[in-house]
């Protein structure tokens, strides 16, 4: 079984600050993947970034990068330089992979953080 | 590279009627899942489809069925509307060789 827990439902940060959104997870899978998607209002869900239990490096993609601890079962989202843009709904996932990287299954996801970004 | 494709984007239907939801996956994508969120239940998975068959199926009632065809596009149907079947139907597609799953701008339901 997975569980996802995103433990803050609301964030405020200032335009141009940087701000990390928590994720915990639980599962009994050997190996899994990790995600974080971003939902604006229009109800698009929008792939952020995604990372491997077993890739050794935090991945990064553009402003946002993905602190992976594995030990401690976590993998917060931060995003640097915030902009008006980035408020929106924010969704920590995770889905199982097999030996090679191949996900498969449900995506289990967790509350969701709200985040607005303030000028 | 088009995205994942959803249609209708909204739909208003009453109870009892039935509702067929589309998706075009990504090109090259043979995986596709479907989900439902809902602002009480969140996001909850539905079923998962690769090569035409079911992989995975979540726990919902068998008014909601899918299938895929040949060229990895995928519809589902539910049947026998109930009011809290009210949703944003959600689909995703990968290329089941990379951990990415990308999203459509989903199909928004609404039962009167």
């Amino acid at each position: 079984a997975q569980k996802i827990t995103q433990t803050q439902p609301g964030m405020f940060v200032q335009e141009k600050e940087a701000v990390t959104l928590d994720c915990t997870y639980d599962t009994s899978d050997q190996s899994y993947g990790l995600f974080w998607y971003k939902q604006p209002s229009s109800g698009e869900m929008i792939f952020l970034i995604y990372q491997g239990s077993y890739d050794e490096q935090n991945a990064t993609e553009g402003r946002y990068s993905l602190n992976f601890q594995k030990a401690r079962k976590s993998a917060n989202l931060v995003i640097s330089a915030s902009q008006l843009g980035d408020s929106a709904m924010y969704f920590c996932a995770m889905r199982a992979t097999n030996a090679g990287g191949t996900s498969y299954g449900k995506l289990t996801f967790g509350q969701g953080t709200i985040l607005t970004v303030h000028p | 590279k088009a995205g994942v494709t959803q249609t209708p984007r909204y739909l208003i239907k009453t109870r009892g009627q039935q509702v067929t939801l589309s998706c075009s996956p990504i090109s090259g994508h043979r995986s596709v899942s479907w989900y439902q969120q809902t602002p009480g239940q969140g996001l909850q998975f539905l079923f998962e489809y690769f090569s035409e068959t079911q992989r995975n199926k979540g726990n919902f009632p068998g008014r909601f069925s899918g299938r895929q065809f040949s060229n990895s596009r995928s519809e589902m149907n539910v049947s026998t509307l109930e009011l809290g079947d009210s949703a944003l139907y959600l689909c995703a597609s990968s290329n089941h060789f990379s951990g990415e799953l990308f999203f459509g701008e989903g199909s928004r339901l609404t039962v009167l």
